[in-house]
């Protein structure tokens, strides 16, 4: 079975600064997705930024960017000029690529905290 | 708009009563998911459906049953609620394999 570990349970940046959260995971499949929740204190799940993992190239969505190191089995979050709006917590998720495995397996979560 | 709603968003109960939480979706997803989230331990999957009468068992399934009568709604029901399913409940649907889950905004579930 698939699992994600987050190692840093907490974080905090300065704002306008860049901040990093690791996440790595554990897999035999060689084709899968993986995604960056942000969850806010309103509690609702706010989908951050996706990887599919045949692609090499790291996506990007504005000041939010992944490193994916595929052979490593890790897939960091960069977020560059923080905001007082990131602070969140934040979940790296793994999902199968293979039909009828659609459920999204989720690391432990890292809490950002931005400090201004 | 399309959107997925959790009901109630607080609820607070006694050990061993049954308690059923409401998810409905107007994606008209196919895909929908039952998550419990706990400090510490992420969100951990409980129940899922690729269908209409199509249920399937996740991680942590014991004390949960689900049943997908139609498309838009996956009811979650804790037969007999213990204080270990305190927890908040998400429920998310999908429309394909290749496309993110949208959730919803969450159940707080106290279990006295």
């Amino acid at each position: 079975a698939q699992t994600v570990t987050q190692s840093q349970p907490e974080m905090s940046v300065q704002e306008a600064e860049t901040v990093t959260l690791s996440c790595t995971y554990d897999t035999s499949e060689s084709d899968y997705y993986l995604f960056w929740y942000k969850q806010p204190p309103s509690r609702q799940m706010i989908l951050v930024i996706r990887q599919e993992a045949y692609k090499q190239q790291n996506a990007t969505e504005n000041r939010f960017s992944v490193n994916f190191q595929k052979a490593a089995k890790s897939f960091s979050l960069k977020i560059s000029d923080s905001q007082l709006g990131d602070a969140a917590m934040y979940f790296c998720a793994y999902r199968s690529n293979f039909q009828g495995a659609q459920k999204l397996v989720f690391g432990q979560g890292t809490r950002l905290t931005i400090n201004p | 708009d399309a959107e997925i709603t959790q009901s109630p968003r607080h609820k607070i109960t006694e050990t061993g009563r049954q308690v059923t939480l409401a998810c409905h979706q107007t994606w008209n997803h196919n895909n929908m998911f039952w998550y419990r989230q706990d400090l510490g331990h992420g969100l951990r999957l409980i129940h899922y459906s690729y269908g209409v009468q199509d249920t399937n068992k996740g991680e942590v399934s014991d004390g949960y049953s689900v049943s997908r009568s139609n498309t838009e709604d996956l009811p979650l029901t804790l037969e007999s609620a213990a204080s270990s399913q305190t927890s908040v409940y998400f429920c998310a649907s999908s429309e394909s394999m290749y496309s993110p889950l949208h959730f919803g905004n969450g159940t707080r579930l106290t279990v006295t």
